[in-house]
């Protein structure tokens, strides 16, 4: 299918756990971004990516890495999840200076 | 880091009424866009807006890039019940490879019957 899809839509985790949350596109966009939502916070930039291999921390990085190997997927992982990273995750993707978002992961750490 | 002020928080409105928005920055922002979120779904673009003092339609929807580069607005023309969610406002820059979006709070816009 075309556009952006994140995977899963749902996850819960265990604190101390590492998990991946997944973005796929196919537009070909040269840039990736990963923002979480909270409620009193709005969207924060956690990574964004130029391009392949190119990536770079936004407002909020501290406890996630990411990666991008290809120009279509861009992972986000949470190496020790904590509580405080209980968020839905929104992954997008652009070319001009707009952004296109995928349908989101909520993420729950017990 | 920079800051956007979008007003107002909440609006309740009746059907067929103009709804208007705004966000307003201390810092300049070449571009300027508008979304809407749904519950349980990803924001969705509405407007884009490139030039400063650039004025652009989407059917019901204006939205202006203000001249200063400092503000924008979005006005939605005789609301019905599909309008509501939640509309957030974004200020770009771009410089080399850097590109970032800030995100406005979100305006909650309920329309009733």
């Amino acid at each position: 299918d075309a556009g952006i899809t994140q995977s899963p839509r749902y996850k819960i985790t265990e604190t101390g756990r590492q998990v991946t949350l997944m973005c796929h596109q196919t537009w070909s966009h040269s840039y990736m971004f990963w923002y979480r939502q909270d409620l009193g916070h709005g969207l924060r930039l956690i990574y964004y990516s130029a391009a392949a291999d190119i990536t770079d921390k936004g407002e909020v990085p501290d406890g996630y890495v990411v990666s991008r190997s290809k120009t279509e997927n861009f992972p986000l992982t949470l190496e020790s999840a904590t509580r405080s990273q209980t968020s839905v995750y929104f992954c997008a993707s652009s070319e001009r200076g707009e952004a296109f978002f995928g349908q989101g992961t909520r993420l729950t750490v017990v | 880091g920079q800051q956007l002020n979008q007003s107002p928080q909440s609006m309740f409105i009746q059907e067929g009424e103009d709804v208007s928005m705004n966000c307003t920055s201390s810092s300049i922002f070449n571009t300027w866009l508008w979304y809407k979120q749904d519950p349980g779904e990803g924001p969705v673009l509405l407007i884009a807006l490139y030039k400063a003092g650039e004025l652009t339609s989407n059917g019901r929807l204006t939205a202006q890039f203000g001249i200063t580069r400092k503000d924008s607005f979005l006005n939605i023309s005789a609301s019905i019940p599909s309008d509501v969610g939640i509309y957030f406002c974004a200020g770009g820059i771009s410089s080399g490879s850097a590109r970032q979006l800030t995100f406005g709070s979100g305006t909650q816009l309920t329309v009733l019957p």
